[in-house]
């Protein structure tokens, strides 16, 4: 079993649109959950992260992590153009990101 | 906004050759880091430096690499007689200091994209 799996999408959805993407894990000592977004061909940026259980808003992105079940969802309200990246879930195991593969999100106009 | 830097963009060589990528990590960071992105996989961990040595590596990085800060602002990756596998995006990232409340928030470069031929 993989460490940490997303769904690689891509995920189409309209502007304005709700967008939920997950992705779960099977390390029970992960504690950090960190949310990226990727460019195509740019460094990963870093949007936010959680510690263990619960939520994190953050103005149109929400963080929520479900340690009872090893799964984590970003929830990006009012969704935009320019939100079409791909989004990588990771989580910190010592000193390193263990990264999920990515989810490709395409938010057309 | 600081940010983290590389250098170059992109490195393209021949099989073989040795390579030096380049990286300014943020500067009043502490915690350096090295990953590798093949074209269409996943970030994959290298590497991290501490208080001029190695914390943690992971099993791509073998005798074939090396770290260095070779002066209070470079971080480099070394990679000797490269191979057609090696041919990904490299990235740095930098964190603060371990044990700060924002020790785990790295911050990644733009990435040097190596090709080797």
């Amino acid at each position: 079993q993989k460490e940490v799996e997303q769904d690689p999408g891509p995920l189409s959805v309209p502007e304005g649109a709700i967008v939920s993407l997950n992705c779960t894990y099977s390390n029970s000592a992960f504690q950090y959950f960190m949310w990226y977004r990727q460019y195509s061909r740019k460094g990963p940026e870093l949007l936010m992260y959680t510690y263990s259980s619960g939520n994190k808003e953050d103005g149109r992105f929400t963080a929520q992590v479900d340690k009872s079940s090893k799964y984590i969802s970003l929830f990006i309200r009012d969704s935009q153009p320019s939100d079409s990246a791909t989004y990588l879930c990771a989580m910190i195991e010592g000193q390193k990101l263990v990264f999920g593969t990515g989810t490709r999100l395409l938010v057309s106009p | 906004e600081p940010e983290v830097t590389q250098t170059p963009s992109h490195q393209v060589t021949q099989m073989g050759q040795e390579v030096i990528l380049r990286c300014v990590p943020i500067s009043n960071h502490l915690y350096f880091y090295w990953y590798r992105q093949i074209l269409g996989q996943k970030v994959e961990f290298l590497v991290s430096f501490y208080n001029n040595e190695i914390s943690e590596k992971s099993e791509i990085f073998d005798d074939q690499f090396s770290v260095e800060r070779p002066d209070g602002s470079n971080f480099t990756l070394k990679i000797r007689s490269t191979k057609l596998e090696d041919s990904a995006m490299y990235f740095c990232a930098s964190s603060y200091q371990p044990g700060t409340v924002n020790s785990y928030e790295q911050y990644f470069g733009p990435g040097t994209r190596l090709t080797v031929t």
